[in-house]
């Protein structure tokens, strides 16, 4: 199936410490990896994307690792501040699909002060 | 300047009616699509259309019709609603082509009593 697992499903930690959530999927048809950042009552916006043919991708204090073989991609957030508290969506794109997306189910993270 | 906009925004109906959500959007993308969000914040794609045409209908009760007009709206009527029908429906965008981010509108929060 185009399952997108991720995980933790919650995350809290203290401002300053670092974030990491991780997602797997099983499509090998998806080449497409993007995260979305859902504050409460709000759209869920796009944060950082990597696509297949690069390993590792970073913004200011946000980072994405891929490993395509292992069909694993994960978020990293360092010197985490309280405005990160939101929901995080992984996705993977569908293979088939007119570009559409699967997402993991989101994991809510509580960034404490 | 809203990219993508979705009215209305809060939706009260009883079991039995139909109703409408509209989208729009000014991006200029070809591929627009319909996603929902339970209570659980689970999104899940139900229908993508690139260029009026429809691509994906993920097994979704055909009570539920989309329409697109043209290339920058896309409707979603939905008939004999159901209390499980009560969700966040979000309308997205894309560039048509994978890799392509998803830019969601703002949401409707349906509620059926």
């Amino acid at each position: 199936g185009e399952n997108v697992e991720q995980h933790p499903s919650t995350l809290s930690v203290q401002e300053g410490d670092s974030a990491v959530i991780k997602c797997t999927y099983s499509d090998s048809a998806s080449n497409y990896f993007p995260w979305y950042k859902q504050e409460l009552g709000k759209r869920p916006q796009l944060i950082i994307d990597i696509r297949s043919n690069v390993g590792e991708k970073k913004d200011q204090r946000i980072a994405v690792t891929l490993n395509k073989t292992a069909k694993h991609f994960s978020l990293h957030i360092t010197e985490t501040q309280p405005e990160d508290s939101a929901v995080y969506f992984c996705a993977a794109s569908k293979s088939n699909s007119g570009y559409a997306l699967n997402f993991g189910k989101g994991t809510s993270l509580l960034v404490t002060p | 300047d809203t990219a993508v906009s979705q009215t209305p925004k809060y939706l009260v109906t009883q079991m039995g009616n139909d109703k409408s959500i509209k989208c729009e959007q000014n991006l200029g993308h070809d591929t627009m699509y319909w996603y929902k969000q339970d209570s659980k914040k689970f999104l899940k794609i139900m229908f993508s259309y690139n260029n009026k045409e429809l691509i994906i209908n993920e097994t979704v009760p055909n009570r539920f019709s989309p329409k697109s007009p043209d290339k920058a709206h896309l409707n979603l009527h939905i008939n004999s609603l159901e209390l499980g029908d009560s969700a966040v429906y979000f309308c997205a965008s894309s560039e048509t082509g994978p890799n392509s981010p998803l830019h969601f509108g703002n949401g409707t929060r349906l509620t059926v009593t």
